[in-house]
């Protein structure tokens, strides 16, 4: 049964840090994993998706990184923001669904 | 393009009463997953269904609840005799066809509230 853990699970930094969030699976036999983000009270947003033939993906500010072989990836966010406070999660695709970790609660403060 | 379409954002029953949450995906998107949050918990997967098939129900609680993605319309996760504790914001996704490689696309949420 996959388990996918993420750390830390909450993250205080002022504004125009770097960060790294981290997010770890037990079962490296994967399609893709999606990294979201979720404001409190809201839908989820995705950042990025990563097959698992890939090693990373950017978008802006943000890189995500995907190392399969040892069930893990990192989601690198670049001169942090205010805006930037939200949960964020990962998901790893194995099969028909998309398995969640708990997500990582980032406050950026001004 | 309009995104995943989740209605009503906001629903609060009573106890004993039935909850009916409807979900229109994405156009050309054929899948539609249900996954349930509950207060400060992550993400649980609910079910996953294709037009007038639930592919796997594995994560829905056996008794009270089901879910149907008919040929015409929206997807419907209904709840029966809802409980305090089903109390939770669920959330509806959907993808493609030839899922493998795609991500899903998220609706905002049904908030319910059982009072």
């Amino acid at each position: 049964k996959q388990e996918v853990t993420q750390i830390p699970a909450a993250l205080s930094v002022p504004e125009g840090e770097n960060l790294v969030l981290n997010c770890s699976f037990t079962d490296s036999a994967i399609y893709n994993l999606q990294w979201f983000r979720q404001d409190p009270g809201k839908g989820l947003t995705s950042l990025l998706l990563i097959q698992s033939s890939q090693r990373e993906q950017t978008s802006g500010r943000l890189n995500a990184s995907l190392d399969k072989s040892s069930g893990r990836s990192t989601l690198y966010i670049a001169a942090s923001q205010p805006g930037d406070s939200a949960t964020y999660l990962c998901a790893v695709r194995q099969s028909q669904n998309f398995v969640f970790g708990p997500g990582t609660r980032l406050s950026v403060l001004p | 393009n309009a995104g995943v379409m989740q209605n009503p954002r906001h629903l609060v029953r009573r106890r004993g009463q039935e909850a009916r949450l409807r979900c229109s995906p994405m156009k050309g998107h054929s899948h539609v997953y249900w996954y349930r949050q509950l207060p400060e918990e992550g993400l649980k997967f609910m079910v996953y269904l294709q037009k007038e098939n639930i592919i796997d129900e594995s994560g829905m609680p056996k008794e009270r609840f089901s879910a149907e993605f008919p040929k015409e319309g929206p997807s419907i996760l209904r709840i029966q005799q809802v409980v305090r504790g089903d109390s939770a914001a669920y959330f509806c996704a959907s993808s493609p066809p030839s899922t493998s490689n795609y991500g899903y696309t998220f609706g905002s949420g049904t908030r319910l509230t059982v009072v």
